[in-house]
């Protein structure tokens, strides 16, 4: 079993939805990312949190340390945002460096 | 200007070859990391360093080599590839420092796609 779980694998929305992507870890952690993977293949972060709720712009993430699970949110969706979300978790190594742990992947395709 | 640059973005060779892909960040950060991303699109870490010092190595078979010149450049050297190497591979870097347990956003290169025959 994956120590990084998300939900759905694949999600098909209308243009305007409202997208909930999930994301459930089973390990102590210091820090949760989001990231997105474009069609073209490129990688950015969209959010990092350790606690709490972060916005920008359409784009809301929260996380639940307690229930080790994560949300993130798309408010009226559009197909530009249509891509990959991917889930990934930072642990530390016994030195203290920190590595990604990574789940999945959810492809979102948001239809005009 | 580019924060993390990769080249080549593809890569076609035959079984048995010795190829690199080279990476460099502009951002000043200290770490930098070597992912594989397999066909499934599963992304999995393969190296870390910090500062030129190798310091995590996820038991990636010894044909992988990694080698960091300066804190700006991590390269990744594949002796005997074989067809099981074929993937995206992509270099990320952050600005941790190794031994801090801070958490860092990661900034990823564009991928090289290396394909195997």
């Amino acid at each position: 079993k994956n120590e990084v779980e998300q939900s759905p694998q694949n999600l098909t929305a209308q243009e305007g939805e409202f997208i909930t992507i999930n994301c459930s870890y089973s390990v102590g952690i210091s820090a949760l990312h989001w990231l997105q993977q474009h069609p073209g293949g490129g990688i950015v972060s969209l959010f990092m949190l350790s606690s709490g709720k972060k916005k920008h712009g359409r784009l809301i993430a929260t996380i639940n340390i307690q229930e080790k699970h994560s949300s993130l949110h798309i408010t009226a969706s559009h197909p530009r945002d249509s891509a990959v979300y991917i889930c990934a978790v930072s642990l530390h190594t016994q030195g203290g460096s920190e590595k990604l742990v990574f789940g999945k992947g959810t492809k979102l395709t948001v239809n005009p | 200007d580019t924060a993390v640059s990769q080249t080549p973005k593809y890569l076609v060779t035959q079984m048995g070859n010795d190829k690199s892909i080279k990476c460099e960040q502009n951002l000043g950060h200290d770490t930098m990391y070597w992912y594989k991303q397999d066909s499934k699109k599963f992304l999995k870490i393969m190296f870390s360093y910090n500062n030129k010092e190798l310091i995590i190595n996820e038991t990636v078979p010894n044909r992988f080599s990694p080698k960091s010149p300066d804190k700006a450049h991590l390269n990744l050297h594949i002796n005997s590839l074989e067809l099981g190497d074929s993937a995206v591979y992509f270099c990320a870097s952050s600005q941790g420092r190794s031994g801090s347990r801070s958490y860092n956003e990661q900034f990823f290169g564009p991928g090289t796609r290396l394909t195997v025959l």
